[in-house]
């Protein structure tokens, strides 16, 4: 699986929009971009994937770059509760030798603020 | 629909004693994970299941073993703890689906130390 760069922090004012970059340049054309977040003390979850589209569901936006060397999470209006350790994964669709195998890195640390 | 649950919360061990930690979902997911997180770091493998009655190893497997006699439980064992095994585990587990993606739901965790 690729390997992904991530700012180590970031802050954010609440109700403002929350921008979380990744670089991914290693990409290769079968892998998908996942984002997972945890909450202090709490399991990891699932937030959004893309392949090459722009994605978006009720939790965020996800933009790829049409290169897909680098993606940003967008979380459109942060609150407290988005702060959080959000990780960009980078995989092959699962079912091939991987077996969806998840390589957690660092992360960025989101903290928003009031 | 509870999802992804973990039992216990906390444990703690004296070095060379053992335990098992049980994950169980009710979701029918074919696959099954366990990971370990140390502080400040991300989520290692431990262990994984493809379907019932079948493991494999991770990243991280020595000093642990896996069982997965039934398709909605997996369970995590340790013979001899020792203090390096003081982390918080995770399970997770995701459906199988040929030529799609999928997401992985993972517990709340269990929170071990091993004195």
């Amino acid at each position: 699986d690729a390997k992904t760069t991530q700012p180590p922090s970031m802050d954010c004012a609440e109700g403002r929009a929350a921008n979380l970059p990744c670089n991914h340049s290693t990409i290769s054309g079968n892998e998908y971009v996942y984002w997972y977040r945890q909450i202090h003390s709490q399991g990891p979850q699932y937030i959004i994937h893309g392949l090459k589209n722009n994605e978006t569901n009720e939790m965020a936006s996800l933009i790829i770059t049409e290169d897909r060397k680098s993606s940003t999470l967008i979380l459109p209006h942060a609150t407290l509760r988005d702060t959080a350790v959000y990780y960009c994964i980078v995989r092959v669709n699962a079912g091939g030798t991987s077996y969806g195998k998840l390589t957690f890195g660092q992360g960025t640390i989101l903290t928003v603020h009031p | 629909n509870a999802g992804v649950t973990q039992t216990p919360k906390f444990r703690v061990l004296k070095t060379g004693q053992s335990m098992t930690l049980l994950c169980a979902q009710d979701m029918n997911h074919e696959y099954m994970y366990w990971y370990r997180q140390d502080p400040g770091m991300g989520l290692r493998l431990i262990h994984y299941s493809v379907g019932e009655g079948t493991t494999a190893k991770g990243e991280v497997p020595d000093g642990y073993n896996v069982s997965r006699l039934k398709k909605q439980n997996f369970l995590l064992g340790l013979e001899s703890a020792a203090p390096s095994q003081t982390s918080v585990y995770f399970c997770a587990s995701r459906p199988h689906r040929d030529g799609g993606t999928d997401t992985q739901y993972f517990g709340p965790g269990t929170r071990l130390t091993v004195l």
